[in-house]
């Protein structure tokens, strides 16, 4: 069983149109839910930690928001470079960490 | 400039053969782990180390060994009883915490098995 589910599994956008990328869990316990973004060949790279339900972060672009079951990463307005897999990953105890297996985004001029 | 290292980049191993991939971390963090990445799936955990000569196994430590000497530095070796080793591998560390870890990640080690 999934602990951590990513749709979809590819989304290709044009540039300037917005759209969410979703990440649902069913652990139970959590203490955070983790976005990641990774380019072809590199490691993750941090982008927002999320503790609570109705918590929201944003960054350039990039808004994460948390409910119960789920977390959305709203893209507005995307550009070329925002291309890249990103990651959502979940830790429900000490070191129990689970991750999806990731929303590869293709953003075309 | 801090951060963490993994080496070597790319590294080749023979059938029955050790290898030690390389993770230092100069961020003075105490939590450190290794993970697994293979195509379509998501990143699975082999092992972990809270603190220095302490570490636990993950979901996929078979095959799988490490040590914890110095703070900085967190090897882990793969060995011949690992049937499947060919696989993209990813250390990451956390800074000191009690509640969420957000973990930090090095750049990588692709190993191909020849």
């Amino acid at each position: 069983e999934d602990q951590v589910t990513q749709s979809p599994e590819a989304l290709r956008l044009q540039e300037g149109e917005s759209s969410s990328l979703n990440c649902s869990y069913t652990v139970s316990g959590l203490r955070g839910l983790f976005w990641y973004r990774q380019d072809p060949g590199k490691g993750p790279e941090f982008l927002f930690t999320l503790y609570s339900a109705g918590e929201e972060k944003e960054k350039e672009r990039l808004k994460a928001t948390l409910t119960k079951k789920e977390s959305f990463l709203h893209i507005t307005a995307p550009k070329p470079e925002d291309s890249a897999t990103y990651l959502c990953a979940v830790q429900y105890n000490f070191n129990k960490f689970y991750f999806g297996s990731g929303t590869k985004l293709n953003v075309k001029p | 400039d801090g951060g963490i290292t993994q080496s070597p980049k790319y590294l080749f191993r023979k059938e029955g053969q050790n290898v030690t991939l390389s993770c230092e971390q100069n961020l003075n963090h105490d939590a450190m782990y290794w993970y697994r990445q293979d195509p379509g799936q998501g990143l699975r955990l082999i092992y972990y180390s809270q603190i220095v000569n302490d570490f636990q196994k993950g979901d996929i430590a078979e095959g799988y060994s490490v040590s914890r000497e110095k703070k900085e530095s967190f090897p882990l070796t793969v060995t011949s009883a690992q049937k499947n080793p060919t696989a993209f591998y990813l250390c990451a560390s956390s800074p000191p915490g009690t509640y969420a870890l957000t973990q930090y990640f090095g750049p990588g080690t692709r190993l191909t098995v020849l």
